[in-house]
């Protein structure tokens, strides 16, 4: 039973376009999201993260937007670059409190 | 300053065996959780330790165990190994238990089961 979906395994883009990066989750527990990128040979990265009280969180070129209704949240990336092409992981858990429950993870490449 | 490290980088066992990971948190970090992450899903979290005591632990069967010693690094060791234990063990480091959202991750180790 998957927790947090991530429902595609692969999106290309081209350098300077938007890339967006899509998670749904199921336990309604779960208040805090994260995304990590994770390049080969590297263990996972913080990117962003975003707590239930909020819809949209930005830091510079990324925007994680948040839907609790729908229980889905995004990723936005505006422009990609080639240095984006990695593995997004979205994550949840509870208050930051309890162990981070990953999605299996988007393979983002960005094409110059 | 020194980020997670974990040896070795890469491990090849064969059933049955056993394996040691190693871990070095993050300097001031006294906290070192360990996910699996199997080729294909996303990392999954085995155990927490904080001041050498289990914090949590995740849906993993009695052949793996983890400790942490004085110095906060820590070992995962897995016994009896199957061939479904082949993927890539993540070290995490936190300040303190039960910080899960501000884990810094280690390279990890590839351990492949033959």
């Amino acid at each position: 039973d998957q927790q947090v979906k991530q429902n595609s395994p692969s999106l290309s883009v081209q350098e300077g376009r938007i890339s967006i990066l899509n998670c749904d989750y199921t336990n309604s527990m779960f208040d805090y999201f994260l995304w990590y990128k994770k390049y080969p040979a590297e263990g996972p990265t913080f990117l962003i993260s975003i707590s239930s009280i909020k819809d949209k969180n930005e830091d510079g070129r990324f925007t994680v937007f948040l839907n609790k209704s729908a229980k889905h949240l995004s990723l936005h990336i505006v422009p990609s670059q080639p240095g984006d092409s990695a593995v997004y992981f979205c994550a949840a858990n509870n208050s930051g409190n309890t162990p981070l429950v990953f999605g299996k993870g988007t393979r983002l490449s960005v094409i110059a | 300053d020194a980020g997670v490290t974990q040896s070795p980088t890469h491990l090849i066992k064969t059933r049955g065996q056993h394996v040691t990971l190693r871990c070095s948190p993050i300097s001031g970090h006294k906290s070192v959780s360990w996910y699996q992450q199997v080729l294909g899903q996303g990392p999954q979290f085995i155990f927490q330790y904080y001041e050498k005591e289990e914090r949590g632990r995740g849906n993993f069967p009695d052949r793996f165990s983890a400790r942490q010693f004085p110095n906060y690094s820590s070992e995962l060791n897995v016994n009896a190994l199957l061939l479904g234990d082949s993927a890539l063990y993540l070290c995490a480091s936190s300040l303190a238990g039960g910080q899960f959202a501000e884990q810094f991750f280690g390279p990890g180790t590839r351990l492949t089961v033959l």
